[in-house]
């Protein structure tokens, strides 16, 4: 079985300042990582995905992902925060040999003080 | 692109009515996937369908709930009786399962609607 952790439930970055969202994963397979970002009120936007090739991933808004086979992690990063990237973040895997289906983490609440 | 349309955007039923959510996903794509999200149990992937097939609904709560797609451009949710603990946002996502593209097997993108807010009294 695939199954995705997000050990934080909240991270507080002031703005400008790194900001990391960690994501380890468990699968029986290649898998293919993703990242979505949700505001208030609205559905789930995507931000980046890992397939193959890169290990360094870059997507959305200034937004970059790293994907480290040994560690089993796809940790978020971006370089200086804004306030507006506060927001529910998920981090998700897929396994082929599944389906199409996605396995979600718990979600991390990011907040991004001025 | 208008990207994946759900109706209602906001449902509030009493308990014991029958609940209709309705989904439009992304033209061209096709799988299409129903979430619920709540705050004790997060985002579960309840049914989903390619080529209007449905593939697994091993996440579909119980018999009151079911959905349908009869054709590519549209999916029903139904929960009929509806009870006070589905309320939930639920959401809806497509994407375009193509198992070859370039040569190579793609690894498609779901694409979220914004939900629909439901509260069963």
């Amino acid at each position: 079985a695939q199954s995705v952790a997000q050990p934080e439930d909240q991270v507080n970055v002031a703005e400008g300042n790194p900001l990391t969202v960690k994501c380890t994963y468990s699968v029986s397979g290649n898998p293919y990582l993703f990242w979505y970002v949700q505001y208030p009120n609205r559905g789930l936007q995507f931000l980046l995905k890992y397939i193959t090739g890169d290990n360094l991933v870059k997507g959305s808004y200034g937004f970059e992902a790293e994907f480290n086979k040994s560690q089993t992690s796809f940790h978020l990063k971006k370089p200086s925060a804004l306030v507006s990237d506060s927001a529910l973040y998920f981090c998700a895997v897929r396994v082929t040999a599944a389906g199409n289906k996605l396995t979600f983490g718990g979600g991390t609440r990011v907040l991004v003080k001025p | 692109d208008a990207g994946v349309i759900q109706s209602p955007r906001h449902e509030v039923t009493e308990m014991g009515q029958e609940v209709t959510l309705r989904c439009k996903p992304i033209s061209g794509h096709n799988s299409l996937f129903w979430y619920r999200q709540t705050m004790m149990r997060g985002l579960e992937l309840l049914i989903y369908f390619n080529n209007n097939v449905p593939i697994d609904d091993s996440g579909m709560p119980e018999d009151r709930f079911s959905a349908k797609m009869p054709n590519a451009s549209f999916s029903t949710l139904k929960i009929q009786p509806s009870e006070p603990r589905d309320s939930a946002v639920y959401f809806c996502a497509s994407s375009l399962r193509n198992r070859w593209l370039s040569g190579r097997r793609s690894q498609e993108t779901q694409y979220f609607g914004p939900g629909t807010r439901l509260l069963v009294l």
